[in-house]
C-alpha cells in the first residue's frame, strides 16, 4: 500500500530564512498531495495542495513542488515569521483505493527570533 | 458556517468507563473521518464514512472501539471499556467529495486515568 515519509522531523530556522520540508510517497498512482499546518493545541488546517497534473503551486510565502518521476513533493516557506511555528503534515491520496489520505509523520517547524 | 463541531472538548474518565465522543460535520459534506492523534503514533485514521455508511474501519484499534453515523449530521465514536492507552486527542473531519480539503473539528482531548 501507499506509504508517505516526511523529513525532517524537526526543523529550526532563523526568522526571515526559508524552510523546506520534504515528503516521498511509494505509489506512483497517487494524484493529490495536501499540506496541513497544526499549531500547538489546535486542529490541522489545509494550507496548500497540489494535484499530479501540476508541478508547482504558490500562495504568497508558501509553495509546493511535485516531482512525479522521483515520487516526492516539498513544502517551501519563504521569509519565515514566528507565526509559521507549527507542525506541518504532508499527505498523499491514492485514487484507486478507498478514499484515504496517507499521512506523513509531521515536521515540527521552529522559527527562532 | 459553524465548521465541524465536536463534543466534549475535554474528557477525563477512569479506566473501565464508557466514553462517547460526538461529531457534527459541516452541512452538506458527504465524508466523515475519525482520527486519533498521539505523540508516539502521530495522526491515525480510525474509520471513515461516506453518506453515513462506514467504508473503512481497518484503523479501529480493537473491539473496544465502535463508531456510528445514524444520519448525515451526527456521528459518535465510543470506547467501552476505556483504558489509559486510549488517552489521545480525537479529531473528526469532514469533506465534500474526494479528494478535497478535510475540515477538522477542534478535537476532543481524552484522558483515561
Amino acid at each position: 500500500g501507499e506509504n508517505v515519509e516526511q523529513h525532517p522531523s524537526t526543523l529550526s530556522v532563523q526568522e526571515g530564512d526559508s524552510a523546506v520540508i520534504k515528503c516521498t510517497y511509494s505509489d506512483s498512482a497517487s494524484n493529490y498531495f495536501p499540506w496541513y499546518k497544526q499549531e500547538l493545541g489546535k486542529r490541522p488546517q489545509l494550507i496548500i495542495d497540489i494535484r499530479s497534473n501540476v508541478g508547482e503551486k504558490k500562495d504568497q510565502r508558501i509553495a509546493v513542488t511535485l516531482n512525479k518521476t522521483a515520487k516526492h513533493f516539498s513544502l517551501h516557506i519563504t521569509e519565515t515569521q514566528p507565526e509559521d511555528s507549527a507542525v506541518y503534515f504532508c499527505a498523499a491520496y491514492l485514487e484507486d483505493s478507498n478514499y484515504q489520505l496517507i499521512w506523513g509523520a509531521g515536521t515540527k517547524l521552529i522559527i527562532k527570533p | 458556517d459553524a465548521g465541524v463541531i465536536q463534543s466534549p472538548r475535554h474528557e477525563v474518565t477512569e479506566m473501565g468507563q464508557e466514553v462517547t465522543l460526538r461529531c457534527k460535520p459541516i452541512s452538506g459534506h458527504d465524508y466523515l473521518f475519525w482520527y486519533r492523534q498521539t505523540m508516539m503514533r502521530g495522526l491515525e485514521l480510525l474509520i471513515y464514512f461516506n453518506n453515513n455508511v462506514p467504508i473503512d474501519d481497518s484503523g479501529m484499534p480493537e473491539d473496544r472501539f465502535s463508531a456510528k453515523m445514524p444520519n448525515a449530521s451526527f456521528s459518535t465514536l465510543k470506547i467501552q471499556p476505556s483504558e489509559p492507552r486510549d488517552s489521545a486527542v480525537y479529531f473528526c473531519a469532514s469533506t465534500l467529495g474526494r479528494p478535497e480539503t478535510q475540515y477538522f473539528g477542534p478535537g476532543t482531548r481524552l484522558l483515561v486515568l
